[in-house]
């Protein structure tokens, strides 16, 4: 059975630092791997999506990186602002599957 | 880019009672569609894959006959929640992809479901 992680459960930082994100999950038979951002009380913003052949990801300020054989992606977030504050969650697509599994988020917080 | 608009937004009802959520694409066609629930500072949970013009499939330990799906078009699937009980109240998304292709998922606002 996939179990998604992600590490830090929270993190506060200060306006303009540069953030990583973490994820690893326990079964590399997966197909993409999608990072969301989720505002209190909020449905899912997808940010980025990285298929199984692909390492990386960009958009914006974002940078996605995944590594299969590991189980691990990271989502790197440059000179951070108080807007991004949020939680993040990863999720993988099983391979062969449409059903996404999810970690239970990290809860960013950026002070201005 | 696509839209998943879910309706209510929030909802508070009595126990017994039965609540209807609504999960539409606004812009695309899905054969599919999604219903994912969310407790507090907990991950989201599959309930249940809901094909058009098919039954829902339920992942294990999700009671068909308690969140009743109906897909009845390709831009509407329904969400129904029977003879709610106060362990019921989550906070329930849907999602849905346009039909073919290795598009994202895109997921509705949610619904906040309260039962007193």
């Amino acid at each position: 059975k996939q179990e998604v992680t992600q590490i830090p459960a929270a993190l506060s930082v200060p306006e303009g630092e540069n953030l990583v994100l973490n994820c690893s999950f326990t079964d590399s038979a997966i197909y993409n791997l999608q990072w969301f951002r989720q505002d209190p009380g909020k449905g899912l913003t997808s940010l980025l999506l990285i298929q199984s052949s692909q390492r990386e990801q960009t958009s914006g300020r974002l940078n996605a990186s995944l590594d299969k054989s590991s189980g691990r992606s990271t989502l790197y977030i440059a000179a951070s602002q108080p807007g991004d504050s949020a939680t993040y969650l990863c999720a993988v697509y099983q391979g062969g599957s449409e059903k996404l599994v999810f970690g239970k988020g990290t809860k960013l917080t950026v002070n201005p | 880019g696509a839209v998943v608009s879910q309706h209510p937004s929030w909802v508070i009802c009595k126990s017994g009672t039965s609540v209807k959520i609504e999960c539409r694409s606004l812009d695309f066609q899905a054969t599919t569609m999604f219903w994912y629930r969310q407790f507090p500072k907990q991950s989201l949970m599959l309930m249940a894959t809901s094909n058009e013009g098919s039954k829902a499939t339920y992942e294990q330990g999700v009671e068909k006959d308690k969140f009743l799906i109906n897909h009845a078009s390709l831009t509407l699937s329904t969400l129904t929640v029977t003879s709610a009980h106060p362990e019921d109240s989550s906070f329930y998304i849907c999602s849905a992809r346009e039909t073919g292709g290795h598009s994202p998922l895109h997921f509705g606002n949610g619904t906040r479901l309260t039962v007193t």
